[in-house]
């Protein structure tokens, strides 16, 4: 398949380290935030989302945080698989329903080495 | 349960041809979705529609890029004529009234 990303900033570690991928948004509307995972060939995948009246949220594996002061998004991967080499974007929308469409990020380049 | 299915996965046209794609939402999803997602960035809006109706379609090149969602099902996204820089992947997703999006695998488009 096609290659995603090919020009994006590019995060390397080893497996079983923990990732941290960051992300500044500029829409201070922005009330719904969420991160996307994109592997060569196919469409975005969700991984976890948080709104705006949380700072933390905890999924399995994955935690992203939420800085609205200083408009910054980071997804935290515990324990680095080679799965989970990717293209990691953030998206984000105004409105807490996320009724309307996504805006997304320039994307990460995630590389697990085994 | 089915996800979002586009077609064709791949297409190859001339500069000033046509090409139409085909995206087939989650069944009973009412909100779908057209991204255009260049080599290297985030996708990003085309149009959106809500059952058969245009909620957005602002970011749309409506020159050449039309888009319709017959019956509030299956959607059609077509370029005429195409540009080189229409070479991107085009995305569709779809929701539930505006919550969390399933994306399709995507059509990939090349226009020499």
């Amino acid at each position: 398949g096609e290659s995603v990303g090919l020009h994006l900033p590019t995060l390397s570690v080893q497996e079983g380290d923990n990732s941290i991928i960051n992300c500044a948004y500029s829409n201070s509307a922005s009330d719904y935030f969420i991160w996307y995972k994109q592997e060569s060939g196919k469409g975005p995948q969700f991984i976890i989302d948080i709104r705006s009246n949380m700072d933390k949220r905890q999924g399995q594996r994955v935690t992203v945080l939420l800085n609205k002061t200083v408009k910054h998004l980071s997804l935290q991967i515990a324990a680095t698989q080679p799965g989970d080499s990717a293209v990691y974007f953030c998206a984000e929308t105004p409105g807490a329903t996320g009724r309307r469409a996504l805006t997304f990020g320039s994307g990460t380049r995630l590389q697990v080495q085994p | 349960e089915a996800g979002v299915a586009q077609s064709p996965r791949y297409k190859i046209i001339e500069k000033r041809q046509s090409v139409a794609f085909w995206c087939n939402p989650i069944s009973g999803h009412a909100t779908l979705y057209w991204y255009q997602q260049i080599l290297g960035q985030g996708p990003k809006l085309l149009i959106q529609f809500q059952n058969n109706g245009v909620v957005d379609d602002s970011q749309l090149p409506k020159d050449r890029f039309s888009a319709e969602r017959l019956k509030g099902v299956d959607s059609t996204l077509k370029i005429q004529p195409a540009k080189l820089e229409d070479s991107a992947v085009y995305l569709c997703a779809s929701s539930f009234y505006g919550a969390e999006q399933y994306f399709g695998p995507g059509t990939r488009l090349t226009v020499t």
